[in-house]
């Protein structure tokens, strides 16, 4: 059974500050997601890492996957308080019906004035 | 990019009635649709996946008569929650995978309170 594990699951932060969330899964895997999520609302696509050393960037934002360890993260550069959400990675293979996806527990992360 | 959309967006319903939930993709075609629940402050759990033509797939643990997954066409899935109780009150999200299976793709949610 595949599961996906993220740490930390909750992290506050002040503005300016860099920071870090990890997402570790059990099982091999082709596709490592990233997605936002603001309260209330579905999920917002950020990053779609497909290949072992992929490196994404969006803004403040950098996802990197390491297919060997197992390990993806996102970093979070000079955070600001637009950031405040929960994000969550998930997990899917080729092998299953597309996309089909096992997602973390999510961190809820809260960037302080 | 693809676009999913879900409807109702919320809704309250008595206990004892069925709700029906709609998830279509508007600029593509789904042969498979996936349906998510998620608890307050919770992940997201993979209920079932939906696929045209055939019958639903339904994770371990979720009561395949009390929720009712219909894939009418290659843009529509429908879940139908039966005889809803206060318990089954959540946040219900669809996808559906595009770009060949690479991306996947969400709609905006439900949010089904049951009373």
């Amino acid at each position: 059974e595949l599961k996906v594990e993220q740490n930390p699951l909750f992290l506050s932060m002040q503005e300016g500050k860099n920071y870090t969330i990890y997402c570790n899964y059990s099982t091999t895997s082709d596709r490592l997601y990233w997605y936002r999520q603001d309260p209330g609302k579905s999920l917002e696509s950020l990053f779609v890492l497909l290949s072992n050393g992929a490196v994404k960037q969006e803004g403040r934002l950098m996802a990197s996957l390491d297919t060997k360890a197992r390990l993806s993260t996102l970093h979070i550069t000079a955070a600001v308080h637009d950031l405040s959400a929960t994000y969550f990675c998930a997990v899917g293979g080729w092998e299953t019906s597309g996309s089909r996806l096992t997602f973390g527990e999510g961190t809820q992360l809260t960037v302080n004035p | 990019g693809a676009v999913v959309s879900q409807h109702p967006s919320r809704v309250i319903c008595k206990s004892g009635t069925s709700v029906k939930i709609e998830c279509r993709s508007l600029d593509f075609q789904a042969t498979t649709m996936f349906w998510y629940r998620q608890f307050p402050k919770k992940s997201l759990m993979l209920m079932a996946t939906s696929n045209e033509g055939s019958k639903a797939t339904y994770e371990q643990g979720v009561e395949k008569d009390k929720f009712l997954i219909n894939h009418a066409s290659l843009t529509l899935s429908t879940l139908t929650v039966t005889s809803a109780h206060p318990e089954d009150s959540s946040f219900y999200i669809c996808s559906a995978p595009a770009g060949q299976g690479v991306e996947a793709f969400f709609g905006q949610g439900t949010r089904l309170t049951v009373v």
